[in-house]
Parts: C-alpha cells; structure tokens; sequence
C-alpha cells in the first residue's frame, strides 16, 4: 500500500530534550517535506526536499533541522525543543512540482 | 509571496443544502490550486487541483471548484451535502520556492464544514 508513515504518532517531552520525528514514504517520491498545523493558522511548511541531500527553508524553519540522505526518509529534529513548538506536525511527499502531495497521519508533539 | 484567505472558518450547512467554501489567493496567479480535507485525526487527502486548462475542476466525493482569475479566487462547491462531508477543508496554492521551482505549498487557516440533519 503507498503510504506516508510517521513515528511517533504521539510524544510528550520536556524543553530542550533532543527528538527525532521520523517520516518515510514508499512510493518513490522525489519531492518531502514537513508542516506543522497550528488551530486558526493552517499548515505552515517548516523544511522541504526536492532530491536527497537537497533541503530547504520553509515559512517557519527556526528551530527545526532535516536531513534526506535516502530518497524514501525525511526525519525532522529538534535539537532543543521549545513549548512553542507544540504543534501537530504532518509530513508529505509528491513526484515534484503541481503533483499532489499525500500526507503521513501526523505527529502530536507536546512540549512541556 | 503568495497568501491565501479562506472566509469564514467555521461553515454549517443542512444535509442536502449547497456547500460553498471560499478561497482567494493574494497575488500573481499561481500555477497550481488545491483543495484538501482533513477528517478527524487523520491527515490530509486531495479533494482537486486546478493547474491549467478548464477553469471548472472537478474532484472526489462530488466536490467541484472554479477558478477564477479576475476575482483571484477558487471557491470550492458541492450541491448537495452529506453527513459524511463533515471535516476540516484547505485551500492551497503553490509558491515559487528559492530554487525557483513551485514546490512550496501555501495554506490556508481552513474552514470546519459542519452538516446537520
């Protein structure tokens, strides 16, 4: 079955502990990336990749790092998390540029 | 850099009554118009993308949109409602990123559609 996984679904921390949301996808997608959905506020897209080894910013990246080393993995990283970074995060992959983008189930991320 | 306004952010409707949901994006037009829904406690799905031909798009579950250029909008319709329909609605439009590329996506703060009987 295509799909977007992301793990963990749900995680509950403290204000600077390092964490690691992982995201992969089996449909070959060049193109992932990484939102976080906020009430009122939409999806606002944190880091993007259009290739491996190829990222880039998006609208609200502070805070946030990723890597893409294989073509199916996307991890995003919170070297000191924040609790203003308590959030649903979503991660996505498309074949590139107007295609549709199909969407992992989301993370819940709370930071105390 | 593009935004996009959708009106109202809470929708109710009757079973079986029109469904409007309104989208208008801020600047040049964009080359690409999505329409997404999001049930509870799950990620998003494509209702419909506009990208360049007929200006009517239609999608899944009945849903159609329109582009329109002149009015810089692409409201999402459906004639008849159904329970089922009841969710969370985003309009997004592309972006051009750095790389110069439309990868990035653009949304807006979403509309919960509620349906009554």
């Amino acid at each position: 079955e295509a799909q977007v996984t992301q793990n963990p679904r749900y995680l509950i921390t403290v204000t600077g502990k390092k964490l690691t949301v992982t995201c992969s996808q089996n449909m070959n997608h060049e193109y992932m990336s990484w939102y976080r959905q906020d009430p009122g506020l939409g999806l606002r897209q944190i880091y993007y990749s259009m290739n491996v080894e190829v990222t880039d910013k998006g609208d609200v990246p502070e805070g946030y790092k990723v890597s893409r080393k294989e073509k199916r993995n996307f991890p995003l990283i919170l070297e000191s998390p924040s609790p203003n970074q308590t959030s649903l995060y979503f991660c996505a992959s498309s074949l590139g540029e107007g295609n549709e983008q199909f969407f992992g189930p989301g993370t819940r991320l709370t930071v105390l | 850099a593009q935004s996009v306004t959708q009106l109202g952010s809470h929708v109710s409707v009757s079973e079986g009554a029109l469904v409007l949901l309104r989208c208008n994006y801020s600047s040049s037009v964009p080359p690409y118009l999505f329409w997404y829904v999001q049930y509870p406690n799950q990620g998003l799905q494509l209702l419909l993308k506009y990208t360049t031909g007929a200006t009517l798009v239609k999608g899944i579950n009945g849903f159609e949109a329109e582009f329109k250029k002149s009015e810089t909008s692409f409201h999402l319709t459906k004639p008849s409602a159904h329970m089922s329909d009841a969710a969370e609605y985003f309009c997004a439009v592309s972006d051009q990123s750095s790389s110069g590329g439309y990868n990035k996506l653009i949304f807006g703060a979403g509309t919960r559609l509620a349906v009554h009987p």
